[in-house]
């Protein structure tokens, strides 16, 4: 069984970078055709999808957010870690982990739970 | 950046009901790389719909995709209690991969 849980705090202040994990189970990110992903939500919005990461440790983000974003995998521990620096309250959001479909093709299939991050000093 | 615009922004519909969803891209999506979301509140998305027109796993079959290019719709006939929620399209043929802004679907 494939799962996923996105662990990080719940609040950070302005200017300060936040870190998120998600650890996996049920598949390798050594794999072939494996990847993983990042997707926020405001309070009340769409989703928002921010980065990936590839079993042969290809990176993308997304475009409005490529200078602030990290993303990095630790694979002996089956983890996956995001990295958002100099946080606004717009980063006000929950944050997900998911797994695009195991091809390669970027339709998620297995999702985290979420993390609910606010931003506020 | 493909900017995907969904319609209605709201659907009141009975069990027993078909609905229409649609979602228009501000470009051509490459091979129709178009995905569909279902969103119940307090949880995580769950993959309905990949390549436009493929089930996931574990997918009724009254959930269906289609269309192509600039034009996709998701049909979901005969209406379930179950089946409200927000669904959202998703595109992945380019990068950014990019989500719609999601058809609210209420069950009357």
């Amino acid at each position: 069984q494939v799962t996923l849980r996105e662990s990080g705090p719940a609040l950070v202040k302005p200017t300060q970078t936040l870190t998120l994990t998600c650890t996996f189970s049920g598949f390798s990110l050594s794999n072939a055709g494996m990847c993983v992903n990042w997707i926020r939500q405001p309070p009340g919005k769409a989703l928002e999808w921010l980065a990936r990461i590839d079993w042969d440790d290809d990176k993308y983000y997304t475009t409005s957010l490529k200078t602030r974003l990290t993303i990095f995998q630790d694979t002996s521990k089956n983890q996956v870690v995001l990295t958002l620096s100099n946080v606004d309250p717009v980063d006000t959001a929950t944050y997900y982990c998911a797994r695009s479909l195991p091809s390669g093709y970027d339709a998620f299939d297995v999702w985290g739970q979420g993390t609910t991050v606010t931003v506020s000093s | 950046e493909i900017l995907l615009t969904q319609s209605p922004g709201t659907l009141s519909l009975s069990p027993g009901e078909r609905a229409t969803l649609s979602c228009w891209a501000s470009q051509s999506v490459n091979n129709n790389y178009i995905a569909w979301y279902q969103q119940k509140p307090g949880q995580a998305p769950r993959l309905l719909i990949y390549h436009a027109s493929s089930r996931a796993i574990g997918i009724p079959l009254r959930f269906s995709g289609s269309g192509s290019g600039t034009d996709f719709t998701l049909t979901i006939t005969r209406l379930e209690p179950d089946d409200f929620g927000v669904y959202y399209c998703q595109q992945y043929g380019k990068s950014p991969r990019t989500f719609g802004q999601g058809t609210k679907v209420d069950i009357k």
